[in-house]
Parts: structure tokens; sequence; C-alpha cells
């Protein structure tokens, strides 16, 4: 059975940092482009970061340069490290699985999601 | 800046058809963008549906069905049911500097 279990979210002052994990189960990180996609409150789903199988990564603008996501295959997690942090990163934090298929892309498993807060 | 825009909501009754879309501002919408589809309900994590237009997931249920019409990626729900009311979100995959995108959003009531 696949599953993804977030951790690491929590309330945090406007220039923290925060470092989710994902512990992935029931395949390899290693195998598949891993995704985290954050929904602030009331809004919708933005893609946010990406690891590829091959190591390229992929950072949204308005996160590129303070966000850093990375994977252990040892341990099966991805982690998104998360530094100057403002309130608009206020959202909950969802690790995503990527499957590069035959028939095309599917982002098909998504974890529970971690709640990130910004405020002082 | 890439666009995606969807209905932000649509009403259907119970055993009707509803087809939700999904444009992107860059023009028409083919099969190399690989529409994706989400059903978010509220306090939920989102749950996959449909990927590349019109493969469902091993766990989505028949009536849901995915297309490509007129230029924009569908989602078509067939003789709704009162759980299908939720959020719908779409995704494309554009490559380079912005690879994903989702849409803004369907919300979808079953009156």
């Amino acid at each position: 059975e696949v599953l993804l279990v977030e951790s690491g979210g929590g309330l945090v002052q406007p220039g923290g940092s925060l470092r989710l994990s994902c512990a992935a189960s029931g395949f390899s990180v290693s195998s598949n482009f891993m995704s985290w996609v954050r929904q602030a409150p009331g809004k919708g789903l933005d893609c946010v970061s990406v690891f590829y199988t091959g190591g390229a990564t992929y950072y949204a603008d308005s996160v590129k340069g303070r966000f850093t996501i990375s994977r252990d295959t040892s341990k099966n997690t991805v982690y998104l490290q998360m530094n100057s942090l403002r309130a608009e990163d206020t959202a909950v934090y969802f690790c995503v699985r990527g499957v590069d298929t035959v028939l095309g892309l599917s982002l098909d498993y998504w974890g529970q999601g971690a709640l990130v807060t910004v405020s002082s | 800046q890439t666009v995606v825009t969807q209905e932000p909501s649509l009403t259907v009754s119970p055993g009707g058809t509803v087809t939700l879309t999904c444009a992107s501002s860059t023009g028409a919408v083919t099969g190399s963008y690989y529409p994706n589809w989400f059903q978010q309900k509220p306090g939920q994590a989102p749950r996959a549906l449909i990927y590349s237009t019109n493969n469902r997931q091993a766990w989505t249920p028949a009536r849901f069905s995915g297309s490509l019409l007129g230029g924009k990626a569908a989602l078509t729900l067939s003789g709704v049911q009162p759980e299908d009311e939720a959020d719908y979100y779409c995704l494309l995959y554009f490559g380079g500097a912005q690879p994903w995108v989702f849409g803004g959003g369907t919300k979808l009531t079953v009156i």
C-alpha cells in the first residue's frame, strides 16, 4: 500500500525556518518524481517544488531561493527545507507522488498534509 | 505566467450530468499537457481522479470521465451522486520553467 506521511509543520515567526518531511512507504522515492503542493487557507492548490527522478529540481518563483527540496533514499523520505518564511507561506503543504508511465504523467498519491503557520 | 481557468462554481441535480472544463491561457489544451483532475472534500487532501486526459485512477468510479472538448480539458460526471459534492481541480503540464499549473478549482454543488 502506498502511503505518504508528512511531518514537521507548525507555527513559526516571520523570517524563521521549518523542515517538512514526507515519509513514503509502498514504493521507492527514487523511482518516482515527488512534489510539494500547498494550499493557503480557503484557496486553491499551488505546486511549489518538484524533485525529479534524475535529480533535477523545480521551484515556484514565490519560493525560489528560500525553499530547498531534497530526498534521502536510505530513509525513503523527501524533505522541504523552508527558510525566510513569510506570512504568505501559511498553508497546508501536501507531499505528492508523481508517476511517469507509458500513458502519461500522473500525480496519484497525496499525503494528509502538514499545516505551516507563519505569524508573530 | 501561465494561467489555467476553471468554472468557479457549478450546480447539478442528483442523477444528472455535468461537465467541468479546464482552459489554458497559452491556447488549446491537448493531450501533451497530460490533464489531471482531482477531487477535494472539506478538510481532506485532494484525491486523484483522472490522469493524462482520460485515464481513471484505479479507485475512480466509472461515472467520472475525462476528455478534450473545444480546446479545453473536460471532466464529465454522469449519474451524479450527493457524495460528488466537492471542489474539483485540474492540473496541466507545461514543462520548462513552470511545469505544473493548477486551475483555480470548481466548487460543485449537488442539489
